[in-house]
């Protein structure tokens, strides 16, 4: 089993909708969770990053983290076409290296 | 700053050459990634780098591939021989970590690199 998994897609909404990203981890020592977007032929960037559970909102992202389920969430509200890109869920883990999952592709219908 | 500079963007070779991919992080970043991304596996860590020293390299897939990183404003990833099986984009990624809870790591524009 990855450590880090999530739904490849792709995810088509249309402009102005929420978006639900998600993701599920393997190892509940994890504690830090974070978001990149990465726009096509381009590297990844962090959109966000979380410490344990809860959640944290960023503007018109909100992450998410429930613990008890190893479940990672990204919602994006008031989607818009230049969100259109792949966003890789990642958790830190012991050794301190940044494990990706695949990425889900989202496309924003103007 | 211009952020991560990578180069070649992009490397078409025939199997059995070599390939050096070279990457210039941040200035003042102290970590240095090399990362391989494929639709079947995803981004994978290959090997980073502390203060131009090489900490962990298990994410090496075999002894074809070596890294270096010679001064704080430089490194390569060299495959030797290639096959086809490495095509790939190959990132580079910097970071300034001072603390976990701001672990962010600023990724350059890869390298796609065809073998063929």
């Amino acid at each position: 089993q990855k450590e880090v998994e999530q739904d490849p897609g792709p995810l088509s909404v249309p402009e102005g909708a929420i978006v639900s990203l998600n993701c599920t981890y393997s190892n509940s020592a994890f504690q830090y969770f974070m978001w990149y977007r990465q726009y096509s032929r381009k590297g990844p960037e962090l959109l966000m990053y979380t410490y344990s559970s809860g959640n944290k909102e960023d503007g018109r992202f909100t992450a998410q983290v429930d613990k008890s389920s190893k479940y990672i969430s990204l919602f994006i509200r008031d989607s818009q076409p230049s969100d259109s890109a792949t966003y890789l869920c990642a958790s830190l883990n012991r050794d301190d290296k940044i494990i990706f999952g695949k990425g889900t592709r989202l496309h924003i219908l103007p | 700053d211009a952020g991560v500079i990578q180069s070649p963007r992009h490397e078409v070779t025939e199997m059995g050459q070599e390939v050096t991919l070279r990457c210039k992080p941040i200035s003042g970043h102290d970590y240095l990634f090399w990362y391989r991304q494929t639709m079947m596996r995803g981004l994978e860590l290959l090997i980073y780098f502390n203060n131009n020293v090489p900490i962990d390299d298990s994410g090496m897939p075999e002894d074809r591939f070596s890294a270096k990183m010679p001064n704080a404003s430089f490194s390569t990833l060299k495959i030797q021989p290639s096959e086809p099986r490495d095509s790939a984009v190959y990132f580079c990624a910097s970071s300034f970590t001072y603390s976990l809870s701001t672990y962010e790591q600023y990724f350059g524009p890869g390298t796609r690199l065809t073998v063929t």
